[in-house]
């Protein structure tokens, strides 16, 4: 049983919908990050929380937006997404970001744009 | 930035066989390499591990060893098992970010 719960584990959208994912955790973790997944490719790292801060954001298009309401907690807002934004969206966490923690991954949210 | 290249990109191997992939890394700092596998339609998960201090580690059927000096690590997989068929991921963590690089990925096919 994965320990990191995303929501939904499907979602399909309109490019000029709004919706949320969502994640969370509750191992006790510090770090919580976004990945992207495309089919046969590794995971692509979006953004980084530490201590419920952003840290880290990787040029990311402004129509994906992070959000951590607290240290169990992680949210994608996503608005007025294109077709090649549909993808397997994984969230992760780790104890903390900064020493060499391992990080563990929730099942995803497979997004389809139409 | 750190640059994490991963060979084979298909391995097919009998039932019972070992399966090696290898991935190198180009950034001397780096301190951290993990080994992920991912099932078709699943999450990444965490099968193993290894920090630069160490040269290898096993846990059961699995090994992992890194040469720092030639910046390669390895995954080793005894006795495979049909089960054991997936896509496996390296990746190497930056000294100066949080970030994990990943390889490209190597498709395991065990076949029975």
């Amino acid at each position: 049983d994965t320990e990191v719960t995303q929501t939904p584990k499907h979602l399909v959208m309109g490019m000029t919908n709004k919706k949320s994912l969502k994640c969370e955790q509750h191992m006790g973790h510090r770090a919580m990050y976004w990945y992207k997944q495309k089919a046969k490719k590794p995971p692509e790292l979006m953004f980084v929380y530490s201590y419920e801060k952003l840290s880290i954001n990787e040029s990311v298009p402004s129509r994906f937006s992070p959000e951590c309401p607290n240290s169990s907690l992680l949210n994608l807002h996503l608005h007025a997404l294109q077709p090649e934004d549909s993808a397997l969206y994984l969230c992760a966490s780790s104890q903390v970001a900064q020493n060499n923690q391992p990080q563990h991954f929730g099942d995803g949210t497979r997004l389809s744009i139409l | 930035g750190e640059n994490v290249e991963q060979h084979p990109s298909t391995l097919s191997v009998q039932e019972g066989d070992s399966a090696v992939i290898k991935c190198t890394y180009s950034d001397s700092a780096s301190n951290y390499f993990p080994w992920y596998k991912q099932e078709l339609g699943k999450r990444p998960q965490l099968i193993i591990d290894i920090r630069s201090n160490v040269g290898e580690k096993k846990d059961q059927r699995i090994a992992v060893t890194l040469n720092k000096t030639a910046k390669h690590f390895s995954l080793h997989i005894t006795e495979t098992q049909p089960e054991d068929s997936a896509v496996y991921f390296c990746a190497a963590r930056e000294d100066s970010s949080y970030k994990l690089i990943f390889g490209s990925g190597t498709r395991l096919l065990v076949r029975p």
